[in-house]
């Protein structure tokens, strides 16, 4: 079964701090995205990997950005967080081709 | 017009009942289609892919129409464990690493 690994459920941070996200997944897949999702706005698209050390941006990928060092990890990367970036914030990842996406269980991050 | 565009409900129904879900996609190069179901606070897990030629999976059959841009699902007998948010999803395009495009929702409450 596909694992997809969040590092953190629930995260607090202050404004301007560095804020990291983790994602790992087990399945040798070449695609991985984040994604945050609010009430009404549904899931949106931050950025995406689909290779080692490569990265798109998504449709909302400002104020962010990420990491792909490893195929397994991809780190999503708050540079000066904000309060417009409290969020639920999903990581997945699917082969390349026409293949689902699987995602981790989410961080629900707080930005005070 | 929205890249994928879903009736938000909520749609309260019996146990038992027939409901339908409809979803329209406006990039008529889109490749690949999913339905998706969230449940409150968890993250989105694939429900079923969507065939050009229709699919079933048990109560739950998913219909395309290309011509029209429009994907449907249907959900027979309905349990109260149906409950939850149904995402339509469509896959942009076919090169390598694109990305997932997810509608808002359709929320369904199924009750007694």
């Amino acid at each position: 079964d596909v694992k997809v690994t969040q590092s953190s459920r629930y995260l607090v941070k202050r404004t301007g701090e560095k804020v990291f996200l983790e994602c790992v997944q087990d399945m040798d897949h070449e695609n991985m995205f984040w994604y945050r999702q609010d009430p009404g706005l549904g899931l949106r698209l931050i950025y995406f990997s689909y290779d080692v050390k490569m990265k798109e941006k998504g449709d909302i990928p400002e104020g962010y950005s990420v990491s792909r060092e490893k195929k397994e990890r991809f780190s999503l990367i708050l540079e000066s967080a904000s309060t417009n970036q409290t969020s639920m914030y999903l990581c997945a990842s699917s082969f390349l081709g026409n293949q689902p996406q699987h995602f981790g269980d989410g961080t629900r991050l707080s930005i005070l | 017009r929205k890249e994928v565009e879903q009736d938000p409900g909520p749609f309260n129904v019996p146990e038992g009942a027939t409901v339908a879900f409809n979803c329209t996609y406006s990039n008529s190069a889109s490749q690949s289609f999913f339905w998706y179901r969230q449940d409150c606070r968890k993250e989105p897990k694939l429900l079923m892919s969507v065939y050009s030629s229709g699919n079933e999976d048990g109560r739950f059959t998913a219909q395309l129409n290309r011509a029209s841009q429009y994907i449907s699902l249907l959900i027979r007998d309905s349990k109260l464990s149906d409950s939850a948010t149904y995402l339509c999803v469509v896959k942009r395009g076919d090169q390598a690493g694109t990305a997932l495009i997810f509608g808002k929702g359709t929320t369904l409450s199924v009750s007694s």
